[in-house]
């Protein structure tokens, strides 16, 4: 019973290839987020879902466009890849239940290789 | 712009001794801070929390300080175990945001 779940877990992809990636969370949280960790390790946050609307939108390119269906659900759907997107992706969710109580709940993340 | 900075890239630590994992922040208006761990191939998972009305939380083997005069906090860990070998993020939050900021990570290693 995995709590926040990824596909794929691996994605080798072409240049200029258009590409999704699926998140989806069992935990009845209201809030879903993307992140980017790049080869410096550096974990950034992409985008933020709070029932199904945009709360954060950081400065990403437009060719990332998050979709998100339900409130279980975020995808990432990424438009003509280029070699800069290699990363891995994680999904996350969080349910602030009071102030001083967040925590975000992470997915095993999804390796996109862009060749 | 890195917000939230972990300056050491590794630590190795004998099993049984202190680990003690360093982060500092530079916007003053975080008044929320988190540490997760994380293993390779997997995402990173929650591990101990502080609000900027504390100076210390404690759970268990893992003691997050904070001091917000000098805009910094540390995670100690006590005593190490191997299984602690992972990677540490520390990550900010101006609480209601939702914008967690992280930072690059340490890599700990303790030594059996």
């Amino acid at each position: 019973d995995t709590a926040v779940s990824q596909t794929p877990k691996y994605l080798v992809t072409q240049m200029g290839n258009d590409k999704s990636i699926k998140c989806e969370q069992n935990l009845g949280h209201d809030t879903m987020y993307w992140y980017k960790q790049d080869s410096k390790k550096f974990l950034k946050i992409m985008f933020s879902y709070n029932n199904k609307e945009l709360i954060i939108n950081e400065t990403v390119p437009n060719r990332f466009s998050p979709k998100s269906p339900d409130k279980a659900h975020l995808n990432l759907h990424i438009n003509s890849l280029e070699l800069g997107d290699s990363a891995v992706y994680f999904c996350a969710s969080s349910q602030p239940l009071a102030v001083y109580q967040e925590t975000q709940y992470f997915g095993p993340g999804t390796r996109l290789l862009v060749l | 712009d890195q917000q939230v900075k972990q300056n050491s890239p590794s630590l190795s630590v004998q099993e049984g001794r202190i680990s003690i994992l360093n982060c500092d922040y530079t916007n003053s208006m975080f008044d929320y801070f988190l540490w997760y761990k994380k293993y390779p191939a997997e995402g990173p998972t929650f591990l101990i929390s502080i609000s900027s009305i504390k100076d210390k939380n404690e759970d268990g083997r893992f003691t997050v300080f904070l001091n917000k005069s000098a805009k910094h906090l540390s995670l100690h860990i006590v005593p190490s175990q191997p299984g602690d070998s992972a990677v540490y993020f520390c990550a900010a939050l101006v609480s209601g945001t939702y914008k967690y900021i992280f930072g690059t990570g340490t890599r700990l290693k303790v030594l059996a």
